[in-house]
């Protein structure tokens, strides 16, 4: 069975600092990475994909990338305190084409953004 | 707007009752899933469906059917089976030739048992 692993925090940074949310992953056939940000109670957007190895940009969110380590990272540059909230990592399988099994997640890391 | 809609926002169910939690989206996305999420969890897969009538079990799919008769709905049914429902439900959606696969949410529905 996939395995997601991130850490639950909560990971407090100071309004302005960079956030660095870690996740690793257990099946080597993955092939599709996300991010997804979780207000409590509301339901998850995807805030970064990533499929090959290295480094994704998108405003202030990177997604990194590493399969020979099996780890995927975000970073949120210039963390606001909007930006506190729920990280879940999510992973597909090897499936060329389509969602097919479906995403699996990590539990999440609570991020806090101090002011 | 296209988009995933999920009824009820908020569900009530007493012990031993059938309630289903409906789920549509316009997005002419070819598979849909069905989600749970407790507090403080990640999110665990109960269902899945990637074309019409054709669905998949997937982690914890005992207590729980589900049908897809048509390709813009698939709705999940919590039977008395299942012995703890008290969670957050999530249905998402993808397009098989969407480029990644990205999944997509819809609102949720709580189910509280009363």
């Amino acid at each position: 069975q996939k395995e997601v692993e991130q850490n639950s925090g909560p990971l407090s940074v100071p309004e302005g600092a960079i956030a660095s949310l870690n996740c690793t992953y257990s099946d080597r056939g993955s092939q599709s990475f996300f991010w997804y940000r979780q207000y409590s109670g509301k339901s998850p957007e995807l805030i970064m994909s990533i499929y090959s190895n290295g480094d994704k940009e998108d405003g202030r969110f990177t997604a990194q990338l590493n399969k020979a380590s099996q780890y995927v990272s975000l970073l949120i540059r210039d963390s606001q305190p909007s930006d506190s909230a729920t990280y879940l990592c999510a992973v597909n399988g090897g499936y060329s084409g389509g969602g097919a099994d479906g995403l699996t997640f990590g539990k999440g890391t609570h991020l806090i953004i101090q002011p | 707007d296209g988009g995933i809609t999920q009824s009820p926002k908020y569900l009530f169910r007493k012990e031993g009752q059938n309630v289903t939690l409906s789920c549509e989206q316009n997005l002419n996305h070819d598979a849909m899933y069905w989600y749970r999420q407790d507090p403080g969890q990640g999110l665990r897969l109960i269902y899945y469906s990637q074309i019409v009538n054709d669905f998949q079990k997937g982690d914890i799919a005992e207590g729980y059917s589900v049908s897809r008769e048509k390709k813009e709905s698939f709705p999940l049914t919590v039977t008395s089976a299942q012995k703890n429902p008290t969670a957050f439900y999530l249905c998402a959606s993808t397009g098989i030739a969407a480029s990644g696969n990205t999944i997509y949410f819809g609102e949720g529905s709580w189910l509280t048992v009363v």
